[in-house]
C-alpha cells in the first residue's frame, strides 16, 4: 500500500529542546515536502526536495532544517524551537509523470512548542 | 506565479441542500488542481484532481468540480449535502512541479439538521 507516514503524530516539547519529525514513504517519489497547517492559512510549505542531497527553501522555511540522505526518508528537525512554531505539520511525497500527478500526504504531526 | 483564492472561510448549509465551496486560481501555464478534505483531527484525504482531461472531474463521496479556464475557477460542488461531509475544505494547485502544491486558506463546511 502507497503509504507516507509521520512520526511522532504528537509532541509536546519546550522552546529551545531539538527535536526531529521523521518522515517515509514506501513509493520511491523522487520528490518529498514538508508543509505546516495553520488556522486560516491553509497549508504552507517549509522546504522540499527533490532527490536524495538536493534539498531547497519553500515558503516558510526560518527555524527549520531538512536533509535527504536517502530517497525514502525526509526528516524535518527544529533545531530550537520556539511557540510561533506549534502548529500540524504535513510530509508530503509526489510524482509527476506523463501527465499523471500523484501526491500522498502523511497522517499529519501536531506538534506544541511551550 | 501561482495562487489560490478560497472564496469563504466558512460554509453552513442545511442537510440535504447543495453544497457549493468556491476555488479561483491563478497560473500561467495549465495548472493540476485538487480539492482535499480534512475531517477533525484526521489528515488530508483526496477528493478530486482535475490533470487537463475531462474538465467535470467526480470524486469521491458524490463530490464534483468544473474547471472552467475562462474564469479561472474550480469550484467543488455535491448536489446533497449529508451530515457527515462537515470538514475542512482545502482547494491546491500546482503547475505541474511535483515539488510544490499550492494551497487555498481553506473553507470550513456545516451542515445543519
Amino acid at each position: 500500500e502507497a503509504q507516507v507516514t509521520q512520526n511522532p503524530r504528537y509532541l509536546i516539547t519546550v522552546t529551545g529542546k531539538k527535536l526531529t519529525v521523521t518522515c517515509s514513504q514506501n513509493m520511491n517519489h523522487e520528490y518529498m515536502s514538508w508543509y505546516r497547517q495553520d488556522p486560516g492559512l491553509g497549508l504552507r510549505q517549509i522546504y522540499y526536495s527533490m532527490n536524495v542531497e538536493v534539498t531547497d527553501k519553500g515558503d516558510v522555511p526560518e527555524g527549520y532544517k531538512v536533509s535527504r540522505k536517502e530517497k525514502r526518508n525526509f526528516p524535518l528537525i527544529l533545531e530550537s524551537p520556539s511557540p510561533n512554531q506549534t502548529s500540524l505539520y504535513f510530509c508530503a511525497s509526489s510524482l509527476v509523470e506523463s501527465g499523471r500527478f500523484e501526491a500522498f500526504f502523511g497522517q499529519g504531526t501536531r506538534l506544541t512548542v511551550v | 506565479a501561482q495562487s489560490v483564492t478560497q472564496l469563504g472561510s466558512h460554509v453552513s448549509v442545511s442537510e440535504g441542500a447543495l453544497v457549493l465551496l468556491r476555488c479561483n486560481y491563478s497560473s500561467s501555464v495549465p495548472p493540476y488542481l485538487f480539492w482535499y478534505v480534512q475531517y477533525p483531527n484526521q489528515g488530508l484525504q483526496l477528493l478530486l484532481k482535475y490533470t487537463s482531461a475531462a474538465t467535470l472531474v467526480k470524486g469521491i463521496n458524490g463530490f464534483e468540480a468544473e474547471f472552467k479556464k475562462s474564469e479561472t475557477s474550480f469550484h467543488l460542488t455535491k448536489p446533497s449535502a449529508h451530515m457527515s461531509d462537515a470538514a475542512e475544505y482545502f482547494c491546491a494547485v500546482s503547475e505541474g512541479s511535483a515539488s510544490k502544491i499550492i494551497f487555498g486558506s481553506g473553507t470550513r463546511l456545516s451542515i445543519r439538521p
